[in-house]
């Protein structure tokens, strides 16, 4: 079975400064997917960044990148110049790759909360 | 286009009586997932479909849980004799198949069991 730890619960930042949210997971896979999701107070979750764990380059997604270090099992989210809508619960979730490339369900982090001062 | 849309957003019932909660996946999405959100046991996957079969069911708590899908679309979550416990957010997910795997989320459904 898979888990994912984020260890940190709450953050918080003033607007424009950079931020970065940890996740680390276990699993003895070798083929996932990592992904975060944001969700704000109206509770719809939404895709920020996918990584495949194949890949070595960080995936970057405008202002939102990941640090993924595979040996680790590390999978952290750098928020740059941070703005009032980033405000939100941010979870962190893996995802092993199916066979013939079918789907399969995520297991998520307990989430950081994270706050965006003006 | 529209995205996963789920129905009621919040219902209230009591303790004893069933419900359900309703999915419609975005369209030409294959693949549907429910999730759970809670205070005690944040986000918790409860069933998978493929088109109108489960091959994933592992997540259901108990057998008062229960879910179908028809038709390849449209979803519903069916508690029966509800608990406490069952308050919730239920979560609807749906995806295509193939290399992307990603999912895209309803709204939700918050469930008070009083």
């Amino acid at each position: 079975a898979q888990t994912v730890t984020q260890s940190q619960p709450e953050m918080s930042v003033q607007e424009a400064e950079t931020v970065t949210l940890s996740c680390t997971y276990d699993t003895s896979e070798n083929n996932y997917y990592l992904f975060w999701y944001k969700q704000p107070p109206s509770r719809q979750m939404i895709l920020v960044i996918r990584q495949e764990a194949y890949k070595q380059q960080n995936a970057t997604e405008n202002r939102f990148s990941v640090n993924f270090q595979k040996a680790a099992k590390s999978f952290s989210l750098k928020i740059s110049d941070s703005q009032l809508g980033d405000t939100a619960m941010y979870f962190c979730a893996f995802m092993k790759r199916g066979l013939n490339f079918g789907n399969e369900k995520l297991t998520f982090g307990t989430g950081t909360r994270l706050t965006i001062i003006p | 286009g529209a995205g996963v849309s789920q129905s009621p957003s919040n219902k209230v019932t009591e303790k004893g009586k069933d419900v359900e909660l309703r999915c419609d996946p975005i369209s030409g999405h294959t693949a549907l997932y429910w999730y759970r959100q809670s205070l005690g046991q944040g986000l918790e996957f409860l069933i998978y479909f493929q088109g109108n079969s489960a091959p994933d069911k592992s997540g259901l708590p108990s057998d008062r849980f229960s879910a179908e899908r028809t038709g390849g679309s449209v979803s519903t979550l069916t508690i029966q004799r509800t608990q406490q416990e069952d308050s919730a957010v239920y979560l609807c997910a749906s995806s295509l198949t193939g290399v992307k795997h990603e999912q895209y989320f309803g709204p939700g459904t918050r469930l008070t069991v009083t």
